[in-house]
């Protein structure tokens, strides 16, 4: 079945070290998006690609990095700079750029703790 | 700046009871809007697009109201399967991910 897969779905950190969140999707989707969820918060971008080896950042871009190498795959670091980076991390794609009534499709997330 | 407002709740409502809630967007070019559901510590999953001239979807109906610039979602006879955080989604004219804007979602809880 198609769909998006995130990984580690829980990942534990000390302060000052990098992670890299996983996401693979075999939608064939040209797009792809990392939100951030925060309790009580709505969904914050961070980072979109429309297409391979071209990436935007989003409302939240400070302390992350991303890279498209592949249609498929759209991993996101999450650097020391990063303030505060404990939250549930979603990784979603559509079909193409966002606009009319194309519509996202989700990843299960991973939720990120720092100690 | 692009706002889109939802009554956090919680609503608590019986089993089997009709409820409604709705969600404010600021932005009169919006063009498409959404509902999606999230079950707790879940992602969001698509519920049910928003048409101008509405839509229904089993149990579950979905309206537009551009002149007040509102959607709305109304679930007939609640099952308790139905609680959970329902996330309102709008898209501006420009298209592009950073034209969409999540809510922060209603909770809803059914209770037997």
């Amino acid at each position: 079945d198609g769909g998006i897969t995130q990984s580690p779905k829980y990942l534990f950190r000390k302060e000052g070290q990098n992670v890299t969140l996983s996401c693979e999707q075999n939608l064939n989707h040209d797009a792809m998006y990392w939100y951030r969820q925060d309790p009580g918060q709505g969904l914050r971008l961070i980072y979109y690609s429309q297409i391979v080896n071209d990436f935007q950042k989003g409302d939240i871009a400070e302390g992350y990095s991303v890279s498209r190498e592949k249609k498929e795959s759209f991993p996101l670091t999450v650097t020391s700079a990063q303030k505060n980076p404990t939250a549930f991390y979603l990784c979603a794609s559509s079909l193409r750029q966002v606009s009319g009534a194309n519509v996202l499709t989700f990843g299960a997330g991973s939720r990120l703790t720092v100690l | 700046r692009k706002e889109v407002e939802q009554d956090p709740g919680p609503f608590n409502v019986p089993e089997g009871a009709t409820v409604a809630f709705n969600c404010t967007y600021s932005n009169s070019a919006s063009q498409s809007f959404f509902w999606y559901r999230q079950d707790c510590r879940k992602e969001p999953k698509l519920l049910m697009s928003v048409y101008s001239s509405g839509n229904e979807d089993g149990r579950f109906t979905a309206q537009l109201n551009r002149a007040s610039q509102y959607i709305s979602l109304l679930i007939r006879d609640s099952k308790l399967s139905d609680s959970a955080t329902y996330l309102c989604v709008v898209t501006d004219s420009g298209g592009g991910a950073d034209g969409l804007t999540f809510g922060k979602g209603t909770h809803l809880i059914i209770q037997p």
